[in-house]
């Protein structure tokens, strides 16, 4: 069966410092892989998704990057935090056929303090 | 562009009490509909999903109904139990942007014993 796990589950940065926040699926190959940030108390909003390695396509300009360097694997980084970068962060694997589903990681909680 | 509309919360009802959260779509295409559910400091499940006109998606006790007429995807629970406390999300997604889910604001459901 299919699994997605993320890393870290919780992370306390200060403003300014970098971010690696890391998302492993397993159990299917070359998936569709999506990154989702949950503000607090807002709905979901669509930061990057990727067909492929190497393939990433940005959805909003903001101070995040993603990489996809291995074809289940998918990072999302930043070189220096803003205070709005805090937020719950979501990976997403699709589950092809005609319903075309998302399934999420457990999601990483990040404070920019 | 797509979206998705879902009443507000938070919606706080009594155990047994029947529960009902309106979300209304717009969409250019023939999307399929989902329900996700998000319990606390989690991240989101598929609650149930209906690909196309009067299909009814149902799991849990939980049923919603694809009403092409009224571009609706009402969720509806007969009896709910404190375990259903969460925030639950309407989402859709058309056939030329499989996984970029286009999410309503989220609906908190709050059951008390």
């Amino acid at each position: 069966s299919q699994t997605i796990h993320q890393w870290p589950a919780t992370l306390v940065q200060p403003v300014g410092s970098p971010l690696s926040l890391e998302c492993t699926v397993e159990g299917t190959s070359n998936p569709n892989l999506y990154w989702y940030r949950q503000a607090a108390g807002r709905g979901l909003q669509l930061l990057f998704y990727s067909v492929g390695i190497g393939q990433i396509s940005s959805e909003v300009p903001q101070n995040l990057s993603a990489s996809r360097p291995q074809d289940r694997q998918f990072i999302l980084s930043s070189k220096k935090l803003l205070l709005s970068d805090s937020g719950f962060y979501l990976c997403a694997w699709l589950r092809q056929g005609i319903t075309g589903e998302l399934f999420f990681g457990e999601g990483s909680r990040l404070t920019v303090l | 562009g797509d979206s998705v509309t879902q009443m507000e919360g938070p919606v706080t009802l009594s155990e047994e009490a029947f529960l009902t959260i309106n979300c209304t779509y717009t969409a250019t295409g023939y999307p399929s509909l989902f329900w996700y559910v998000q319990y606390p400091g989690e991240g989101l499940q598929l609650l149930l999903k209906a690909t196309k006109a009067d299909d009814k998606g149902s799991n849990k006790g939980f049923e919603a109904t694809y009403r092409k007429e009224t571009t609706s995807f009402h969720l509806e629970k007969g009896s709910v139990q404190v375990s259903d406390s969460a925030v639950y999300f309407c989402a859709l997604s058309t056939t030329d942007s499989w996984g970029k889910l286009q999410f309503g604001a989220g609906t908190q459901v709050v059951v008390t014993p």
